[in-house]
């Protein structure tokens, strides 16, 4: 069967501090693989996805990236943290168009 | 630009009445998910409707694909205080997965 995982569970880091959260995906190759951020009892937004290593298309410009550096494992990144990046981060995977998103089960970071 | 939009955003209710969440673009998907999502978890999914005019039913839920596939609506019926928790749609774009803000759901014993 398949799995996610993603870590770590909580963060609270300093501003101007980097980060760097990882996820990983076991039990299938080659998924789509996602980052999303989100605000207390709101809505998913789309960070970073990809389709395959090395293959990042970025959602929305702002102080993070990602990176694919081997099939099922995706990390989001940070040089420098800003008060603004706190939220409920989430990586998902799925098999492609139309098919199920898988998700992780989350990173709750506190920029302080 | 918020490509999904849901309404309502909030919702309290009675156990035992029933309520519709929409959910509603002026994009049109190749397909459209429904999700329920508790406090501090990933979402889980509850439905992918494919066909425009699609309804399928799971149980209480009943969930219909708009027949331009720009919206979807999903009905409870006879809600129960199991039924709480963020209601998300998403639609797939290509490779994209987009997600709406949500509709928060509270069913009062």
């Amino acid at each position: 069967s398949q799995t996610i995982h993603q870590w770590p569970a909580t963060l609270v880091q300093p501003v101007g501090s980097p980060l760097s959260l990882e996820c990983t995906v076991e039990g299938t190759s080659n998924p789509n693989l996602y980052w999303y951020r989100q605000a207390a009892g709101r809505g998913l937004q789309l960070l970073f996805y990809s389709v395959g290593i090395g293959q990042i298309s970025s959602e929305v410009p702002q102080n993070l990236s990602a990176s694919r550096p081997q099939d099922r494992q995706f990390i989001l990144s940070s040089k420098k943290l800003l008060l603004s990046d706190s939220g409920f981060y989430l990586c998902a995977w799925n098999r492609g168009m139309n098919t199920e998103a898988f998700f992780g089960q989350g990173t709750r970071l506190t920029v302080v | 630009t918020q490509l999904l939009e849901q309404s309502p955003q909030f919702l309290s209710i009675q156990e035992g009445e029933n309520l519709t969440v929409y959910c509603n673009s002026s994009s049109v998907f190749s397909s459209l998910q429904w999700y329920r999502q508790e406090p501090g978890e990933g979402p889980v999914l509850l439905v992918t409707v494919v066909t425009g005019g699609e309804v399928k039913k799971l149980k209480r839920l009943t969930f219909q694909f708009g027949d331009a596939r720009k919206d979807s609506s999903l009905h409870i019926t006879a809600a129960q205080p199991g039924d709480t928790g963020l209601y998300l749609c998403a639609g797939q774009l290509y490779d994209k997965v987009i997600f709406g803000p949500g509709t928060s759901l509270s069913v009062i014993p």
